[in-house]
């Protein structure tokens, strides 16, 4: 596709319950980025995966997230035993692996809004 | 700890007005700084600076990065209603496993008719 696709839009789920969130990168990029906002806040990063390299966790607020990244490509960020508080928009970003001392802007999709009643 | 810091949080001009958003950075690793303006859904790109001094311009748009002080400006002359949306400022940086971006809270900017 032409840009980074995210699904679904919107997910509203019960507390406890897991959800699975899903990225599609655009063609090419070998770098990409989860990223959570909340109202009012600026975009938290969770988790980079660059090519084949072990991807950068730091972010990931507990041991209920995790991310993968299959085959370079696709990507799903998991959320176990959902909590109010994980309530957010997650945002996916995608960009070009650096090119010799020159970064690659990101490219984002539209999100998934998450709601945990 | 590195952060990035805008101000001011919330701005609200007439039409034709000019503004000035502000973002400010502590980082370690410096690589680049990016502007992104979000208005519904995804954030879309206008900007990214390496080097102080120089200006970068697109229309109406304008930015200037100032690494000895640690801060850049977005400058939007003639505002329009179509310019209302959350700026954001993001910086890139190294670590050890790649590309790292650390993001302000953005400006929100409504311009009225």
């Amino acid at each position: 596709g032409a840009g980074v696709s995210q699904s679904p839009s919107n997910k509203v789920t019960e507390k406890g319950k897991d959800v699975e969130l899903r990225c599609d990168p655009i063609s090419g990029h070998t770098a990409l980025y989860w990223y959570r906002q909340s109202l009012g806040q600026g975009l938290e990063f969770l988790i980079y995966f660059q090519g084949n390299s072990a991807p950068d966790k730091s972010g990931l607020p507990s041991d209920r997230f995790s991310a993968e990244r299959t085959g370079g490509s696709v990507s799903t960020l998991t959320i176990q035993r959902t909590q109010q508080e994980d309530s957010a928009v997650y945002l996916c970003a995608s960009s070009l692996a650096d090119s010799g001392i020159y970064n690659q802007p990101q490219h984002f999709g539209d999100g998934t809004r998450l709601s945990i009643l | 700890e590195d952060k990035v810091v805008q101000s001011p949080l919330s701005l609200v001009v007439h039409e034709g007005d000019t503004v000035t958003l502000n973002c400010s950075y502590e980082v370690t690793n410096f690589r680049s700084l990016l502007w992104y303006k979000q208005e519904k859904k995804a954030p879309t790109f206008l900007f990214m600076l390496t080097s102080s001094g120089i200006e970068k311009k697109s229309g109406r748009l304008s930015s200037i990065l100032d690494k000895k002080e640690l801060f850049s400006i977005l400058n939007i002359t003639a505002t329009q209603t179509g310019d209302s949306a959350i700026y954001l400022c993001a910086v890139g940086t190294i670590s050890n496993t790649g590309n790292q971006f650390y993001f302000g809270t953005g400006t929100s900017l409504t311009v009225i008719p």
